[in-house]
C-alpha cells in the first residue's frame, strides 16, 4: 500500500512569507508524527497527534508554527513569517499507535532565502 | 540534551566487516528502535527491542538492549557498500508517547 507522503518535496521562500507543508500519513494509523533535520543533525521533534488531538506540542520552536490534522488523516504544519533559521528538513511519520514503528515521509527540504 | 546518543559519530569499513555502533540513553524506556537514514531524506525503521528483551536479529542486524547500563547495539554482519547510511536510535521514555532521537552513526562501507 502506499506509504506516508509529504508535499512540495522542495520549497524555496523568501524570509517573512508563510508556508504550509502536508503530509499524508498511512491510512488507519492515529498517531502522526512532525520532526525537523538541519544538516548532519538529529531529529528535532516538533508535534504530534494521536488522531486529531495533539497532546504534544512542546517541541514547536516559537508560535510562528503551529500543525492541524483533520479527519485523523492529513496534517499541515504551517510556519508564518519565515526566518532563514527555519531551513531545515521537515519530516513527517505516522504510526499505527504511539510508541510504535514509524514511518517516515521522504521530508521536505525548506530554503528560507 | 538527547536522550539517545549514538557512537561513534562516523564509521568507515570494508565491504564483507562488520559495523557496530551504539546507543546510549539516559532514562528508563519502553523500547528502542533503531532506523536507517539514506541522503538526508526519509528514515527507515530496521528493528524494535522492547525494554523487556534483551537482543533481536533481523537479517544480517543483531541489537542488543542493556537496560542496567541504559546502551543499545547495532551490528551489522558482513557488511556491503549499501548499507552506506546514517544510523539513528530512537528510545521512549517511560510515560512518553515522544521517540527521541540520537544525532546519528554515519556509516561508509567501501567496495
Amino acid at each position: 500500500g502506499a506509504g506516508v507522503s509529504q508535499s512540495p518535496s522542495n520549497k524555496v521562500t523568501e524570509k517573512g512569507k508563510d508556508v504550509e507543508l502536508r503530509c499524508d500519513p498511512i491510512s488507519g494509523h492515529t498517531a502522526l508524527y512532525w520532526y525537523r533535520q538541519s544538516l548532519g543533525q538529529g531529529l528535532e521533534f516538533l508535534i504530534y497527534f494521536q488522531g486529531n488531538s495533539a497532546p504534544d506540542k512542546s517541541g514547536l520552536p516559537s508560535d510562528r508554527f503551529s500543525a492541524e490534522r483533520t479527519g485523523g488523516s492529513v496534517s499541515t504544519l504551517t510556519i508564518q513569517r519565515t526566518q532563514q533559521e527555519d531551513s531545515a528538513v521537515y519530516l513527517c511519520a505516522s504510526s499505527i499507535r504511539t510508541n510504535g514503528e514509524q514511518y517516515f515521509g521522504p521530508g521536505t527540504r525548506l530554503t528560507v532565502t | 540534551s538527547q536522550q539517545g546518543e549514538e557512537d561513534p559519530q562516523a564509521l568507515s569499513i570494508q565491504e564483507g566487516e562488520n559495523a557496530t555502533m551504539n546507543c546510549s540513553y539516559k532514562t528508563s524506556i519502553n523500547n528502542l528502535q533503531w532506523y536507517r537514514q539514506n541522503s538526508g531524506r526519509g528514515l527507515v525503521h530496521l528493528i524494535l527491542i522492547r525494554s523487556n528483551e534483551r537482543e533481536k536479529h533481523s537479517g544480517r542486524l543483531r541489537v542488543t538492549l542493556d537496560t542496567s547500563k541504559k546502551s543499545s547495539s547495532l551490528l551489522i554482519t558482513a557488511s556491503r557498500a549499501a548499507d552506506t547510511a546514517s544510523y539513528f536510535c530512537a528510545t521512549d521514555a517511560m510515560g512518553s508517547y515522544i521517540p527521541t532521537f540520537g544525532r546519528g552513526t554515519s556509516l561508509i562501507v567501501h567496495p
